[in-house]
């Protein structure tokens, strides 16, 4: 069974850097079929998705986001990482990472989930 | 953007009833629509993709149908563990999520 696990400062200050790794287990991240994504929830809110990445690269990002937004890759650590800039107050949320299919066949969507963690931004 | 509209946003009702959540998309997304179930405090559950095909494991008691911009989920004979947060995805263009239907017990 697939699982996910993100990991990461619970608290970040305004204006740096957020930084976050899901670890997937019981599957490799090098398959060809999946992006992998980020999705995040504000506290009492809706989701909003971040940006998903291919294990090969070629990430694609929300543009509401895309000027702040760094992911990458680890396959040799089944992992994927989100970087989110100059980050304020409105950055606080419930951060998911998520496999995502993107087959246009079968029709994309978020399968598997981490089961999120909290992030602050706070001084 | 595709925007999403779900409705209603909070809906009432009683172990047993067949409930109707719909998400309308403010233009054609043919069927590239999903469902998730999201509990207090856990991470959303895929329910349904592809505006129709049930995801492994999820009960038949769920289905879903629509296509263009008119959807809905629905629920036959409640049960206790189905009461919680309902969101629709389009994943036409840039994913985005409807804002959400709270399902609660009458």
């Amino acid at each position: 069974q697939l699982q996910l696990q993100e990991s990461g400062p619970g608290l970040v200050k305004p204006s740096e850097t957020l930084s976050l790794t899901c670890t997937v287990s019981g599957g490799s991240i090098s398959s060809s079929s999946y992006y992998w994504g980020w999705i995040r929830q504000p506290p009492g809110k809706g989701l909003e998705w971040i940006g998903s990445m291919h294990n090969s690269g070629s990430p694609y990002y929300n543009p509401s986001l895309k000027s702040r937004i760094t992911m990458s890759v680890d396959t040799s650590k089944n992992q994927f990482s989100l970087k989110l800039s100059s980050v304020t107050a409105a950055d606080t949320a419930v951060y998911y990472c998520a496999r995502h299919i993107i087959s246009t066949v079968t029709k994309p969507r978020f399968d598997y989930w981490g089961q999120g963690t909290l992030v602050t931004v706070s001084s | 953007d595709i925007q999403m509209t779900q409705s209603p946003s909070s809906l009432s009702a009683s172990v047993g009833d067949r409930v109707t959540i719909t998400c309308r998309a403010s233009q054609s997304i043919t069927t590239f629509l999903n469902w998730y179930q999201q509990k207090p405090g856990k991470a959303p559950k895929l329910l349904i993709y592809a505006a129709s095909s049930l995801q492994g494991g999820v009960p038949s008691r769920f289905s879903g149908s629509g296509s263009g911009t008119d959807f809905t989920l629905t629920i036959t004979s409640l049960q206790p563990e189905d009461f919680a947060t309902y969101y629709c995805q389009q994943s036409y263009s840039t994913p985005f999520f409807g804002q959400g239907t709270k399902l609660e017990i009458k």
